[in-house]
């Protein structure tokens, strides 16, 4: 069954709107979950990484006030993109794993920014 | 930091042959890899995995092969059929921090 749930799946809205996307760990608690970003035709690059109860960890390039990261519970993070723009518009994609256990990744959510 | 290498980055066969996928990295450090397969519209999905003290791990069709001098991996798969159609991703973890770092993916094609 799933590991990991993502929502929603598909989100089209204006530019200048704020957009929050969930992922939950339905195994097991995750003290670590993953975002990545992942544009047509390309691979997966990792955006952030959340810890639960404390400050997400972010890539080199990757504006922290653009795209915050909460993660409040062991089953829980989500990703708010701020103020999104049409330059923001891919797919998303979070991911849990233990450590030392293979992650397992969400059906991801296609954000379209017109 | 770890960079991942993937070839090729399309690749098409005849139902019932062999796909061969392989990957490079450059941290000798990594020591676990795993293969996703993604399907238009949805996360990758794992399929197979290896740990660095492993050279070889086969579950029926889809077989991985490690080779930590060389610092190279593949994927291998036999009798392909047309539901094996996707994209395929190599990735290598950093042991230190539990983050994966993907190749850039094989568009693979069975053709019927």
């Amino acid at each position: 069954g799933a590991v990991v749930s993502q929502h929603p799946s598909w989100v089209i809205c204006k530019s200048g709107t704020s957009v929050k996307i969930e992922c939950r760990s339905l195994d097991f608690q995750a003290t670590t979950m993953f975002w990545y970003r992942q544009f047509p035709k390309q691979s997966l690059m990792l955006m952030a990484t959340s810890n639960e109860g404390s400050k997400a960890t972010y890539e080199q390039g990757v504006e922290k006030d653009k795209f915050l990261i909460n993660h409040a519970s062991l089953t829980l993070s989500t990703l708010t993109v701020t103020s999104a723009h049409p330059e923001d518009s891919s797919f998303y994609i979070c991911s849990v794993g233990r450590a030392d256990q293979p992650q397992h990744f969400g059906d991801g959510t296609r954000l379209s920014i017109l | 930091g770890e960079n991942v290498e993937q070839h090729p980055s399309t690749l098409s066969v005849q139902e019932g042959d062999s796909a061969v996928i392989k990957c490079t990295y450059s941290d000798s450090a990594s020591n676990y890899f795993p293969w996703y397969k993604q399907e238009l519209g949805k996360g990758p999905q794992l399929i197979i995995d290896i740990r660095s003290n492993v050279g070889e791990k086969k579950d029926q069709r889809i077989a991985v092969t490690l080779n930590k001098t060389a610092k190279h991996f593949s994927l291998h798969i036999t009798e392909t059929q047309p539901e094996d159609s996707a994209v395929y991703f190599c990735a290598a973890r950093d042991p230190g921090a539990n983050n994966l770092f993907f190749g850039t993916g094989t568009r693979l094609t069975v053709i019927p």
